[in-house]
């Protein structure tokens, strides 16, 4: 258990459908985030949330729309994905403190992905 | 964050320690070392971190050179479940360090 719970923990979807990942945090951080971790490719960092806000989207195509409506739920509609969009998304979860110091971050198991 | 190098893979016997070198050469002052790992199917596991001194805690232990260049993740007694692919980054203070990156890691093998 490792306190960041994301849901489901796998998905199939068309590439016309719409989906929507969930991840939950249980240990009380402000600042969440959700990477891609594709085949025999490192963990690819998509979106940072601060206090419920957006600080930081690395060049994620618009058909991932992330949504953050309170500092322990984190959520990625997807829509119209394509094949290479197959992979595991992780959600993490820590706490950017005072003086500059950040806890670690905390992963969830991930949503398997695959898009057909 | 600075770039880290580490080797792509490693053999260890189960019961002996393994230590996994990390290059960081570019690492700035106020930047920490941290050291993850990912066993199949689940999502990285923190281990341990530090910005110039040597920390140990209950699952490893972790020595920083005096220049900061370089680290070495020691697990003192390596079990079959140790088996994983490892990750050392480098991560900045405040919002900076929210940018965390991962590279290729170094999948280590324990072997019986």
């Amino acid at each position: 258990e490792t306190g960041v719970t994301q849901t489901p923990r796998h998905l199939v979807m068309g590439m016309t459908n719409k989906k929507s990942l969930k991840c939950e945090q249980h240990l009380g951080h402000n600042a969440m985030y959700w990477y891609k971790q594709s085949a025999k490719k490192p963990l690819e960092l998509m979106f940072v949330y601060n206090f419920k806000e957006q600080t930081e989207n690395n060049s994620v195509p618009s058909r991932f729309s992330p949504e953050c409506p309170n500092s322990s739920h984190l959520f990625l509609h997807l829509h119209t994905l394509q094949p290479e969009d197959s992979a595991l998304y992780l959600c993490a979860s820590s706490q950017e403190g005072g003086r500059g110091y950040n806890s670690p971050l905390h992963f969830g198991n991930g949503t398997r992905l695959t898009v057909t | 964050d600075a770039k880290t190098t580490q080797p792509p893979s490693m053999d260890c016997a189960e019961g002996r320690a393994a230590n996994l070198p990390c290059n960081h050469s570019t690492i700035s002052g106020n930047e920490y070392v941290y050291w993850y790992r990912q066993i199949h199917s689940q999502g990285p596991q923190y281990i341990i971190h530090g910005l110039k001194n040597n920390e140990t805690n209950e699952m490893a232990s972790l020595i920083i050179t005096e220049d900061r260049k370089s680290s070495t993740l020691i697990l003192p007694h390596a079990t079959l479940r140790d088996t994983a692919v490892y990750y050392c980054i480098v991560r900045g203070q405040g919002r900076a360090g929210n940018m965390l990156t991962f590279g290729g890691g170094t999948r280590l093998m324990v072997k019986p």
